[in-house]
């Protein structure tokens, strides 16, 4: 089946650094990605959408200076958090759409927390 | 703009109990995704619901499309602790854009007590 893999699945960071995220797709091509940020008992949020080869899609309300996205290959899609402040602190969730045969639908990576001190 | 409700949200029964998880959307989709969340976890896959009348089974969890109510139901039969977790539902949708998402329900917290 399909297999995402998300890395780091945690990390602590200080104010004002950057964080980056990573989202591989391990057995398939994936030229859409997506990001959720998930707050504690809260449902998942989609942030935006990462195309392979050109600009993400952001959903409304999301800061794409803050948070960028880069999805240079069709198995690898990047967040990166700028400047992370405590409220950027929360558990961030990739996916891929992956199509055909029992792998049909959507595949989530393991998740990072975040967490901004 | 899709929205997709259930209900309930928190639900707490006794082992061996039966009961079901609803799932509510407001527009026309061809696709219904069941997901388990457990603390601190990303979300395990349990149900693609595909089509009209559409029933799928796993064990204790059985899930069901109705394309025309626009609902969908997750029935837990015998509940055992293990099944204790949060349950999305998640809906695929084309925006006006012509880019597919999900779109997630709220969760239902759902704690099985001995």
């Amino acid at each position: 089946g399909a297999v995402v893999s998300q890395h780091p699945s945690w990390v602590i960071c200080k104010s004002g650094t950057s964080v980056k995220i990573e989202c591989r797709s391990l057995d398939f091509q994936a030229t859409t990605m997506f990001w959720y940020r998930q707050f504690p008992k809260q449902s998942l949020m989609l942030m935006a959408t990462s195309n392979e080869g050109s600009k993400a899609t952001y959903e409304q309300g999301v800061e794409k200076d803050k948070f960028l996205i880069n999805h240079a290959s069709l198995t690898l899609s990047t967040l990166t958090v700028t400047s992370a402040h405590p409220e950027d602190s929360s558990f961030y969730i990739c996916s891929a759409r992956s199509w055909g045969g029992t792998a049909d639908g959507y595949t989530f990576g393991s998740g990072t927390r975040l967490t901004v001190v | 703009e899709l929205k997709v409700e259930q209900n309930p949200l928190f639900l707490s029964m006794q082992e061996g109990k039966n009961y079901t998880i609803y799932c509510n959307y407001s527009t026309t989709s061809d696709r219904l995704y069941w997901y388990r969340q457990d603390p601190g976890k990303s979300l395990e896959s349990l149900f693609v619901l595909l089509s009209n009348g559409a029933v799928k089974q796993e064990g204790r969890l059985m899930a069901s499309l109705d394309t025309k109510a626009r609902l969908s139901t997750l029935h837990i039969t015998a509940a055992v602790h293990d099944l204790s977790a949060t349950y999305f539902c998640a809906v695929d949708m084309v925006s006006i854009q012509g880019a597919q998402k999900l779109v997630f329900g709220q969760g239902t917290r759902l704690t099985i007590n001995p």
